[in-house]
């Protein structure tokens, strides 16, 4: 069974860059699609976008003139950059594998970021 | 965007009860719905995919219907276990989006 696991740097100020990495133990890397989501108490869960195994991304339009999300196969992780953030980016963050659906089965523990002057 | 709409936002239930969780899309989503659970702390567990197909490892308590812009999540004989706040997500057209969530809580 596949686990995933978050990390990156938890206070940003803002205009700062959020960047997390999500590594992925167990299961194939290769065979899946791997996404960001975010959960905040004013905005619910929000997808952010995801990366196919082509390195394909699809990306969240309210995000995606700041968003990069990228794979690195050979170390089974996939990450997320987040640029320019402001006290609205503040959330938990959890990766996830997509599953045909796209459904996720397979969630991080999450990591909160907060963004904060 | 597909915008979901959950109802009520807020159930009391007693343990034993069987509740139901409305979930309208905005557009028709043919039978691309999921239902998750979420307890504090925790990341959300999936229930429900494709509408009506409990995941494995799912009590068959937990039961979804519904296609096009209308879906229900109904849990029968409801246990201590479930008192927690449930997400539906469509999956139909990027961006994916979820529900407002509804919070089932012990009367």
């Amino acid at each position: 069974q596949a686990q995933l696991q978050e990390w990156g740097a938890g206070l940003l100020k803002p205009s700062e860059t959020l960047s997390l990495t999500c590594a992925v133990s167990g299961g194939s890397f290769a065979d899946y699609s791997w996404t960001w989501i975010r959960q905040s108490p004013g905005k619910g869960l929000e997808w952010i976008g995801e990366i196919n195994p082509t390195g394909t991304t699809k990306y969240n339009p309210s995000l995606k003139s700041r968003l990069i999300i990228s794979a690195d196969m050979s170390k089974r992780q996939f990450s997320l950059s987040l640029s320019s953030v402001t006290a609205s980016d503040t959330a938990l963050y959890y990766c996830a594998r997509n599953e045909p659906g796209p459904r996720f089965l397979i969630w991080g523990q999450g990591i909160l970021v907060t963004v904060s002057s | 965007d597909i915008h979901m709409t959950q109802s009520p936002s807020t159930l009391s239930a007693s343990v034993g009860d069987t509740v139901t969780i409305t979930c309208r899309a905005s557009q028709d989503i043919s039978f691309w719905l999921a239902w998750y659970q979420q307890k504090p702390g925790t990341a959300p567990k999936l229930l429900i995919y494709r509408a009506s197909n409990l995941e494995d490892g799912v009590p068959s308590r937990f039961s979804g219907s519904g296609s096009g812009t209308e879906f229900t999540l109904t849990i029968s004989s409801l246990q201590p276990d479930d008192f927690a706040i449930y997400y539906c997500q469509q999956c139909s057209t990027y961006p994916l989006t979820f529900g407002g969530g509804t919070k089932v809580e012990i009367k």
